[in-house]
């Protein structure tokens, strides 16, 4: 069955340091989304993501970050300077482009973000 | 704007007894609900969808959920737990653009 792959797996990195974070969605979705979820806490929407434009963006996602579509399989990630606060597991998710289905989003297995 | 409260942060139960997770979700248009489960250390994986039709859901691993409107209510529920349904179990509502989670529920299941 096709799955959303993230990598890496777990990431440290200090303070400050930009890191980027890659998701490779299904191959046929069109849709794809980032969330996060701080240790003990609820899985919040980051961005979304179609047809090479953010189609919305929560209020976490200020200037500190930024997203790509490099090529035709991957999706990242970026946070320019790291923040203690970034700690969180990041989750990547992609959906298909069409009504009725849209909306179900299949999620990648996470990359843990530790901040030191 | 769209919103999910599960009530109940942690919820315990024994082998082969019911497991109820509640869910109340606010939503200005007709919602698409989701509930998902996540086992420690892992990502989220769907348990079950409601979008239209009809409102009694069933998904994955005997787990099934009833979309009630008159009560915004979106109840997971299974008839007898197992050891293996220990986890985060998360309620989601679905705007276009995004997935908003309820807190999670955390089920524990006792032999």
């Amino acid at each position: 069955e096709p799955e959303v792959t993230q990598t890496p797996s777990h990431q440290v990195t200090q303070m400050g340091q930009e890191v980027i974070l890659r998701c490779v969605p299904i191959s046929n979705h069109l849709y794809f989304y980032w969330y996060r979820q701080i240790l003990g806490q609820k899985v919040e929407f980051l961005v979304s993501f179609y047809n090479n434009e953010i189609s919305e963006k929560s209020e976490i996602f200020d200037d500190q970050f930024s997203v790509e579509r490099p090529d035709g399989s991957n999706f990242t990630l970026k946070i320019r300077s790291t923040k203690l606060e970034d700690s969180a597991m990041y989750f990547c998710a992609s959906s298909e482009d069409f009504s009725g289905r849209k909306y179900e989003q299949y999620f990648g297995p996470g990359t843990r973000l530790t901040v030191t | 704007a769209q919103s999910v409260t599960q009530l109940g942060s942690h919820v315990s139960v024994s082998e082969g007894a019911l497991v109820l997770l509640r869910c109340n979700y606010s939503s200005s248009v007709p919602p698409y609900l989701f509930w998902y489960v996540q086992y420690p250390n892992q990502g989220l994986q769907l348990l079950l969808k409601y979008t239209t039709g009809a409102t009694l859901v069933k998904g994955i691993n005997g787990f099934e959920a009833e979309f009630k409107k008159s009560e915004t209510s979106f109840h997971l529920t299974k008839p007898s737990a197992h050891m293996s349904d220990a986890a985060e179990y998360f309620c989601a509502v679905s705007t276009a653009d995004k997935l908003i989670f309820g807190t999670g529920t955390r089920l524990q299941v006792f032999p």
